[in-house]
């Protein structure tokens, strides 16, 4: 069975640029997570979504980041404009539900110049 | 504020060597406790969970334990492997309101011949 998918792995903008990531979860997994990692730290969640609704975004620095999650499968995650500071890894995980697991993509890291 | 620390930042031990990594936690209220082995690159997988009842919980040559009154976790690594070279990280959530993770920084492991 396939793990969590994302698109692209890399990803190297200027600032100002939008960017734009996808996230495939494991099939029939409802709870979807973004998260965020620098360099050297731990994941920080950044969106989770129960089905296609967003039930926690405080987190989400709603000024430039947006994210969406139609028909509660796929995800993507936007920034728009991205600033040099948006340079990390942006990782997809997903779980059965809230209780289970969570399983993580392999992550895509952006690099703002 | 939830917090997990982990200790050492990072670690150097020779192929064959054991080693103990820690994790102290503040996280309240307590539902589990992860280990999650991230290579560099990849997503993190889980290698152990525990419970608040589990003191000790094994998974091939990795063993983990749980001191809930002192908030204290170990990993401990038998006999490294080159491939045990990744970065480990505590993850405790919390119970109710989503279950929610609190990620620590992670212990930097390089194993070397």
């Amino acid at each position: 069975e396939a793990g969590v998918v994302q698109s692209p792995r890399y990803k190297i903008i200027e600032k100002k640029q939008p960017v734009a990531f996808w996230c495939n979860p494991i099939s029939g997994h409802n709870t979807l997570y973004w998260y965020l990692q620098n360099l050297g730290q731990g994941p920080e969640l950044l969106i989770r979504y129960e089905n296609e609704e967003a039930v926690d975004d405080s987190q989400l620095p709603k000024d430039r980041f947006s994210a969406e999650r139609l028909k509660g499968v796929d995800s993507t995650l936007k920034i728009q404009p991205a600033e040099l500071g948006d340079s990390a890894v942006y990782l997809c995980a997903s779980s059965l539900e809230p209780i289970n697991e969570q399983f993580f993509g392999p992550g895509t890291r952006l690099t703002v110049l | 504020k939830n917090q997990v620390e982990q200790s050492p930042q990072s670690l150097i031990i020779l192929e064959g060597k054991n080693c103990t990594l820690q994790c102290n936690y503040t996280v309240s209220p307590f539902s589990n406790l992860r280990w999650y082995k991230q290579d560099t690159g990849r997503g993190p997988v889980s290698l152990t969970i525990m419970t608040f009842s589990e003191n000790t919980k094994s998974n091939g040559r990795y063993t983990a334990t749980l001191d809930a009154d002192t908030k204290q976790s170990s990993l401990h690594i038998t006999a490294s492997q080159l491939s045990d070279s990744a970065s480990y990280i505590c993850v405790v959530t919390t119970r109710g309101g989503g279950n929610k993770l609190t990620f620590g920084t992670g212990t930097q492991l390089k194993v070397e011949l």
